[in-house]
């Protein structure tokens, strides 16, 4: 069964540009959520997504947003590209209906803003 | 706001030796959830615990929920170079919601 899929692995980008990046999830998940790695702030949760509605969104400013489409597979877009905004993109995908309630993660795309 | 509370931050251990990482988190959550991280890498699933008293081993890792406490551990037993790398534990904020909340990560060396 393939993982969890990101793309693209590495991405630079200038400050103020924006950016797209796309998960899709283990077959038959239908969950995905985000989150975004740095060394200071850690891992914090973005959103997530279920049967294309955005179930919990974290504490992150508008210029961070996500959708997800019919075959459960996620993009997730950063507007007004600020510095702070480098870090490592993780998805996860999980099956939601039952246990073992368990979050699988991508390779995760690393984003640097210069 | 959730908390998700981990230590040490830092451990460096000799191979050979036993050694426990803390995770103290403020959820009524009954779930916990164990990964590992490597320099450069994604998240690996170790455990996931679903119960109090949950008690899951692989290795020489182990992993223990006591949701009374709001506690769970992982054990590690006569350390190997392998298991250097970074440790997460992470609570759902509610029951049957996706979103994680991290502990800040337990950075483990064991030195040979």
């Amino acid at each position: 069964k393939a993982g969890v899929t990101q793309t693209p692995r590495y991405l630079i980008k200038t400050r103020g540009q924006q950016v797209t990046l796309s998960c899709s999830p283990i077959s038959g998940h239908r969950s995905v959520s985000w989150y975004q790695q740095t060394p200071g702030q850690g891992l914090q949760f973005l959103f997530e997504y279920f049967s294309e509605t955005q179930r919990n969104k974290g504490n992150f400013p508008g210029r961070f947003s996500g959708r997800q489409f019919s075959n459960s597979r996620s993009e997730m877009n950063v507007s007004t590209l600020e510095l702070g905004d480098s870090a490592l993109y993780l998805c996860a995908s999980s099956l939601v209906a039952g246990p073992p309630y368990e979050q699988y993660f991508g390779p995760g795309t690393r984003l640097t803003v210069t | 706001e959730l908390k998700v509370e981990q230590n040490p931050l830092f451990l460096s251990m000799q191979e050979g030796k036993n050694y426990t990482i803390y995770c103290n988190y403020s959820t009524t959550s009954d779930r916990l959830y164990w990964y590992r991280q490597d320099p450069g890498k994604s998240l690996e699933s170790l455990f996931v615990l679903l119960s109090n008293g949950a008690v899951k081993q692989e290795g020489r890792l182990m992993a223990s929920l006591d949701t009374k406490a709001r506690l769970s551990t992982l054990h590690i037993t006569a350390a190997v170079h392998d298991l250097s790398a970074t440790y997460f534990c992470a609570s759902p904020s509610n029951f049957g919601n996706e979103k994680l909340t991290f502990g800040t990560g337990t950075r483990l060396t064991i030195i040979p």
